[in-house]
This record gives structure tokens, C-alpha cells and sequence, in this order.
């Protein structure tokens, strides 16, 4: 069955340190793939996606991500986070389930920010 | 070019009465899908509607139903209320191309839903 797995519940990291959030997908075939940022009580902001081609993406805010067929992974990094980036980020696959494209999340991921 | 916008921004209900929630959707956008999160998890796909008619349905009871209009706009109606209802519903929008949804979905702010 199609599945996201955000392994890593929370996660804290000083200001200013590199970032990188994991998350691992089960999908059989070559899948679509998103990262969204939520800030408490808001909606779901697009960070960047893969559909196809070159398997580093580049998003907003500085944020990139690296497509890794042979491990199943969609991992999401920052060179430098701020405070500003603290938030729930959640790794999003589109599939095709019943022949309704549908997107299934993973359980997101807390970003917290020390000073 | 407008986003995606939800009305209303918070709800409290009580079990076993109905709601409404609405959506109107990004410029240039045909389709409409519906999420619900409870507090502290993903997005649960509920429904996705084009062209007026439902196109595709997770694991919901048939008391969640939709409408999408002729401006693609969408309401979500939710019947006999239950406690675990209680969540935050997202509405978002796409481009329905050759038959697969493969653009991207862009979200509103959501409905904040209080069952008591």
C-alpha cells in the first residue's frame, strides 16, 4: 500500500545550523512528490516539488530537496535555518489510488528553532 | 490572481447537528479537493470534485458530501456531527489535465471545526 513515512516527530536545531528533514515513501510506481510548510493554525504552503528530471530540487525560502529513487526518499535540507522557519512540514506523494490521483501525507514533521 | 479562500475560519458545532464549509478556488482552477487534519497529523483525503461531480473519495462515511458550481467553487457538508469530526478541513486547488490531477494543489487556510 502507498505510504509516507516522516520519521522524526520533532526536531530541533539552532539558529543559523543546517537542516535536513527525512522522509521515506512506498509507491510502486515513479511517484510525485511535495514538501509543504504549516505555520500554526494556517494552511498548507507549497515548499517545492518533483515530478521529473533533475532530482535536486530548489524551493522557496532556501529550502531544497533530493528525489533518491534507490532509497525510497525525499529528503528535505537548508543550509541555514532561521527562526522564521519554525513550523510543521509535512512530505506529500501524489498517487494514483483507484484511478483518482490523490495526495497521502506523512504525519509531519516539528521543526523547533533554539536562539 | 487570487488564492484559495475558506469561509468560515472557525466553527463550533454540536454533535449530531449538520455543516457547511466552503471554498472558492484558485484562478485557472477546475478542481477542488478536501483534506481533513486532526491536531497533530496529516492531511486525510476526503473527496476531490471536478466538473461538478466527485472524482475520487478516501475513507469517509457518506456523511461527508460535497458540491463543486459552475465557478468551481466547493462546499463541503458534513451530516450527524460526531466529536471525532472536530478538526481542521483544508480545501485545495488544481488543474485537471487529460483526466489526472499531476499539477499541483494549492491550499486555503482551512476551517477550524469544534464538535462539542
Amino acid at each position: 500500500a502507498q505510504s509516507v513515512t516522516q520519521p522524526d516527530i520533532h526536531i530541533t536545531v539552532s539558529e543559523g545550523a543546517s537542516l535536513e528533514l527525512r522522509c521515506n515513501y512506498s509507491y510502486g510506481a515513479t511517484p510525485y512528490l511535495f514538501w509543504y510548510v504549516q505555520s500554526p493554525g494556517q494552511g498548507l504552503q507549497l515548499l517545492l516539488k518533483y515530478f521529473s528530471g533533475d532530482t535536486l530540487v530548489q524551493g522557496i525560502k532556501g529550502f531544497e530537496a533530493e528525489f533518491k529513487r534507490s532509497q525510497s526518499s525525499f529528503n528535505l535540507r537548508k543550509p541555514s535555518v532561521h527562526w522564521s522557519d519554525a513550523a510543521e512540514y509535512f512530505c506529500a506523494v501524489g498517487a494514483l489510488m483507484d484511478s483518482n490521483y490523490q495526495l497521502i501525507w506523512g504525519a509531519g514533521t516539528k521543526l523547533i528553532i533554539k536562539p | 490572481e487570487t488564492g484559495v479562500t475558506q469561509s468560515p475560519t472557525h466553527l463550533i458545532k454540536t454533535r449530531g447537528q449538520q455543516v457547511t464549509l466552503r471554498c472558492s478556488s484558485q484562478s485557472g482552477h477546475n478542481t477542488v479537493s478536501w483534506y481533513q487534519q486532526a491536531l497533530g497529523q496529516g492531511p486525510q483525503f476526503i473527496f476531490q470534485y471536478y466538473r461538478e461531480e466527485e472524482n475520487g473519495r478516501g475513507n469517509f462515511p457518506p456523511r461527508f458530501s460535497g458540491l463543486q458550481f459552475p465557478n468551481y467553487s466547493s462546499e463541503l457538508n458534513v451530516n450527524a456531527l460526531e466529536l471525532d469530526d472536530s478538526a481542521l478541513y483544508l480545501c485545495a486547488s488544481s488543474r485537471l489535465l487529460a483526466g489526472v490531477t499531476t499539477d499541483t494543489q494549492y491550499f486555503g487556510p482551512g476551517t477550524r471545526l469544534t464538535v462539542l
